[in-house]
């Protein structure tokens, strides 16, 4: 396995159902992060962890919750969502400090909450 | 803070003719600039980056990408498109001091036949 992969690739649920979404990265980067993509709208970062610990959060809504065991996974736990969080979820990773910061993508997961 | 801006957010083009997508960024401290590309229903993948040196960059696919930092610009050029090259196209800026990245909103880039 090389690159960042992501599980699973498509996903449906309920808005009363509770789902993670898994990212892995086999890089050896010591940063991790969750981008949402909605259509007609810009890449939005939602989570940055560094060195496995949180660093930025840009005020998303409690029923995302990231966790980051160690450096090379990342989880996004969903719970109670909206039919608005429907979107494309990217993982990315980066080599931060000593790198250039450059972003390596996963093929992101699709979720559609019904 | 950066910002990316990207002036054209849709730009068909005939097979075989060259093609400019425009990039323009602001920031007050020294940048890195790259651009990605996204196919349909993928994540991104990186084209080309400009940290230091030779204002012109070659990237994958034989897009190429000149910095030109008096306009704060970014521009991806290829001289020959092909129906595969139809996908989004994203700048993405980020301060040398390692700040957040900072992405444009995208080009949607459609090749006809």
């Amino acid at each position: 396995e090389t690159g960042v992969t992501q599980t699973p690739r498509h996903l449906v649920m309920g808005m009363t159902n509770k789902k993670s979404l898994k990212c892995e990265q086999h890089l050896g980067h010591n940063a991790m992060y969750w981008y949402k993509q909605s259509a007609k709208k810009p890449l939005e970062l939602m989570f940055v962890y560094s060195l496995e610990e949180r660093v930025e959060n840009n005020s998303v809504p409690s029923r995302f919750s990231p966790e980051c065991p160690n450096s090379s996974h990342l989880f996004l736990h969903l719970h109670t969502l909206q039919p608005e969080d429907s979107a494309l979820y990217l993982c990315a990773s980066s080599q931060l400090q000593g790198g250039t910061g450059e972003l390596f993508f996963g093929e992101g997961s699709r979720l559609t909450v019904l | 803070a950066q910002s990316v801006t990207q002036l054209d957010s849709q730009v068909p083009v005939f097979e075989e003719a060259p093609v400019e997508l425009r990039c323009n960024y602001s920031s007050s401290v020294s940048v890195y600039l790259f651009w990605y590309v996204q196919y349909p229903n993928q994540g991104l993948q990186l084209l080309l980056k400009y940290l230091s040196g030779s204002t012109l960059v070659k990237g994958i696919n034989g897009f190429e990408a000149e910095f030109n930092k008096s306009q704060t610009s970014f521009h991806l050029r290829k001289p020959s498109v092909h129906i595969s090259d139809t996908a989004e196209y994203f700048c993405a800026v980020i301060g040398a001091y390692g700040q957040n990245f900072v992405f444009g909103p995208g080009t949607r880039l459609s090749v006809l036949p």
